[in-house]
């Protein structure tokens, strides 16, 4: 099984700020891996995949690099709408999440 | 427009087996690249993949789960069924189904499943 480890597990940030979460693959996954939001009660919602490309929609202060085993994931002024969990996902074999950011209000 | 719901039972009792449908619309299972998966998440938890059936018919299962799980279609009625047998306190959770499509990388040619568009969860208490 392959095992994604995320980092930080929270974060404090204010509106404005530059925000990186980082995520680690115990084995290699070229880039076959994506990032979700999710929001309380709310159904994670796809922001970025193959390691760097956005979905349709999303907005392009997050961006996303990385290949092999390290990842992450970018939000350059964070907003109001951005205060959420973040997962990173692997897709390459079979499927692994993260262990998930919870970025707060600072 | 993708859509998936989840439906089943929301309490069930310890060793039971639990059956939950995913019904979808805007997309067909019948097709290759097309697939369904199914997550879930503990109370204030991270997410675990458990299952993905795909248009042709293949089926993946967690390693750690795959002896308790079963995942079929109905591609005329647009559903996919997700069977989770012994159920444990520690599977209560909110169960996600989700569409998944072929991401294709175009330099090396290789795809993967990507699930892209989510149900709205269900929230499954296993309590005697």
């Amino acid at each position: 099984d392959i095992q994604m480890t995320q980092s930080p597990s929270f974060l404090s940030a204010s509106v404005g700020d530059r925000v990186t979460i980082t995520c680690r693959a115990s084995q290699s996954i070229s880039v076959w891996l994506a990032w979700y939001q999710q929001k309380p009660g709310k159904a994670p919602t796809l922001l970025i995949y193959q390691s760097s490309t956005l979905e349709t929609g999303v907005p392009s202060r997050f961006s996303g690099s990385g290949s092999g085993t390290e990842f992450t994931l970018t939000i350059s002024g964070l907003q109001p709408d951005d205060f959420a969990t973040y997962y990173c996902q692997q897709y390459y074999s079979f499927s692994t999440f993260g262990g998930g950011t919870k970025v707060e209000i600072k | 427009q993708i859509t998936l719901k989840e439906s089943g039972p929301t309490l069930v009792k310890p060793t039971q087996t639990l059956t939950l449908t995913c019904t979808f619309s805007g997309f067909s299972l019948k097709t290759s690249g097309v697939g369904v998966g199914w997550i879930r998440q503990p109370p204030g938890k991270a997410l675990e993949w458990l299952a993905l059936i795909s248009g042709t018919d293949d089926r993946r299962y967690s390693p750690s789960l795959k002896s308790r799980l079963t995942i079929t279609k109905d591609t005329y009625r647009n559903w996919v069924v997700l069977s989770l047998t012994s159920m444990d306190p520690v599977d209560t959770g909110t169960y996600f189904c989700a569409h998944t499509r072929r991401d294709y990388d175009v330099v090396t040619g290789d795809y993967n499943p990507l699930y892209d568009y989510w149900g709205q969860g269900i929230l499954v208490t296993v309590s005697s």
